[in-house]
């Protein structure tokens, strides 16, 4: 199994452009998410989906939309972004809500 | 909104010694887990704990919960270079949304060889 994969790796961006990062798991976990993490902090969670059809906002949810069409898939997209947007964005699954997570390796995004 | 807490922020000690890393929080909880990230990698389940229990180990790693003071513990014994990296907890509540994960800003832990 490849687990929880993210693409790309790293991306820069220009202020006002809008991008997707992909994000598939193969363990057919009904509750994927997504997280931003910033130097010096913990995960802080933007959106979140308990299984395919369903999200929901996370504490830092403006800027960004989701969708979950299959439960393989959970994609995050940038509508325009910002500044201060530029983190490390990271996918994670679980089979339930507050269950072991289990996470991809990681988006770093660069926004000038 | 941040949840749990780590304490201290940073740790270093010397290869062979134990380190224990300190986690509080403010409301009721499910569970509690502890994840590993090392630089620049995505995070790694170590353990969960479930607010029923009190103690649990898994090699060298032994965690412990105390809801009354709404705290946990993550100790590692005889430490080695590669146990170097953050270790974060994080707190599920019970029911809906409230049950998403809250991860604290974590403990960055070095391992002198």
């Amino acid at each position: 199994n490849a687990g929880v994969t993210q693409t790309p790796k790293f991306q820069v961006l220009k202020t006002g452009q809008s991008m997707t990062l992909q994000c598939a798991q193969d363990m057919n976990h009904e509750y994927m998410s997504w997280y931003r993490q910033d130097p010096g902090m913990g995960l802080r969670l933007i959106h979140y989906s308990v299984g395919a059809g369903i999200t929901d906002q996370g504490e830092v949810p403006n800027g960004y939309n989701v969708s979950r069409s299959t439960t393989e898939d959970f994609p995050l997209r940038l509508l325009s972004a910002a500044p201060s947007q530029t983190s490390v964005y990271f996918c994670a699954s679980s089979y339930g809500t507050g269950e072991t997570q289990y996470f991809g390796p990681g988006t770093r995004l660069l926004v000038l | 909104s941040q949840q749990g807490e780590e304490d201290p922020q940073a740790l270093s000690i010397q290869e062979g010694e134990n380190a224990t890393m300190n986690c509080s929080y403010k409301t009721s909880i499910n569970n509690l887990q502890w994840y590993r990230q090392n630089s620049g990698r995505g995070l790694v389940h170590l353990i969960l704990i479930r607010s029923n229990e009190r103690e649990k180990h898994s090699g060298r790693l032994r965690v412990t919960l105390d809801t009354s003071k709404k705290s946990s513990s993550l100790l590692i014994t005889a430490s080695r270079a590669a146990d170097t990296a953050s270790y974060f907890c994080a707190t599920a509540a019970y029911g809906g949304s409230q049950g998403n994960l809250i991860f604290g800003k974590g403990t960055k832990l070095s391992v002198k060889p």
